[in-house]
């Protein structure tokens, strides 16, 4: 199983539709979350943290299932301008090396179809 | 405020050159990553620098050094390039310490190709 999971895609959804993105990861001592947004060739950019009580940043919906060993991304009211690849990152914990490993996900990529 | 700063942005070089990366962040980042990403197999961890004078190998060092003399620097050395080495390069930094279970910050990328 890979550490951290998500579907390529691509989601193809008419603006205004609500779409959901989840990831999944293998370790249960994994201790936080993020997503990323990241356009075709850029840089990732962090979107937002995913809290264990799930938080909203305004279209943008973030849910975490600890006992599932998932998180999820909503977007309501897609825009043109949210196509992009939102990646999936998940912090690992400490490791021997002295550092926390941080896992990306491969990205789910987004097209808001006019 | 620069953040995260790349140089350079593009380059081409021919099997058996060297050259270096350059990463700069002015956040006061503990610290710093080197990923590249190639098509299908998302970020990659090159190598990481815990701290000034500190560098660690991560999930595909082979072909690649590294060098953190400064905090705010992170440099990514190639020895003798190969076509496989092709490949978007990222740099990050973040917090550390007791500032732990931060996000990454990116740098714009560099594009390299290895002819």
């Amino acid at each position: 199983r890979k550490e951290v999971e998500q579907d390529p895609g691509p989601f193809n959804v008419p603006e205004g539709a609500t779409v959901a993105f989840n990831c999944t990861y293998s370790n249960s001592a994994s201790q936080s979350f993020f997503w990323y947004r990241q356009d075709c060739r850029k840089e990732p950019k962090l979107l937002m943290s995913v809290y264990s009580s799930g938080n909203e940043d305004g279209r943008f919906t973030a849910q975490l299932n600890r006992a599932s060993q998932y998180i999820s991304l909503l977007i309501r009211d897609s825009k043109l301008s949210d196509s992009a690849t939102y990646l999936c990152v998940v912090n690992q914990g400490w490791n021997s090396g002295g550092y926390q490993k941080v896992t990306f996900g491969i990205g789910t990529k987004l097209q808001v179809i006019p | 405020n620069a953040g995260v700063t790349q140089t350079p942005k593009f380059r081409v070089l021919k099997t058996g050159q060297s050259m270096t990366l350059l990463c700069a962040q002015d956040m006061n980042h503990e610290y710093m990553y080197w990923y590249r990403q190639d098509p299908g197999m998302g970020l990659r961890l090159i190598h990481y620098s815990v701290g000034e004078g500190t560098t660690a190998k991560g999930e595909v060092p082979d072909g690649y050094n590294v060098s953190r003399l400064k905090k705010q620097n992170f440099l990514l050395g190639l020895e003798s390039a190969a076509p496989s080495q092709t490949s978007v390069y990222f740099c990050a930094s973040s917090y550390g310490g007791d500032r732990d279970n931060q996000p990454q910050h990116f740098g714009d990328g560099t594009r390299l190709s290895i002819l």
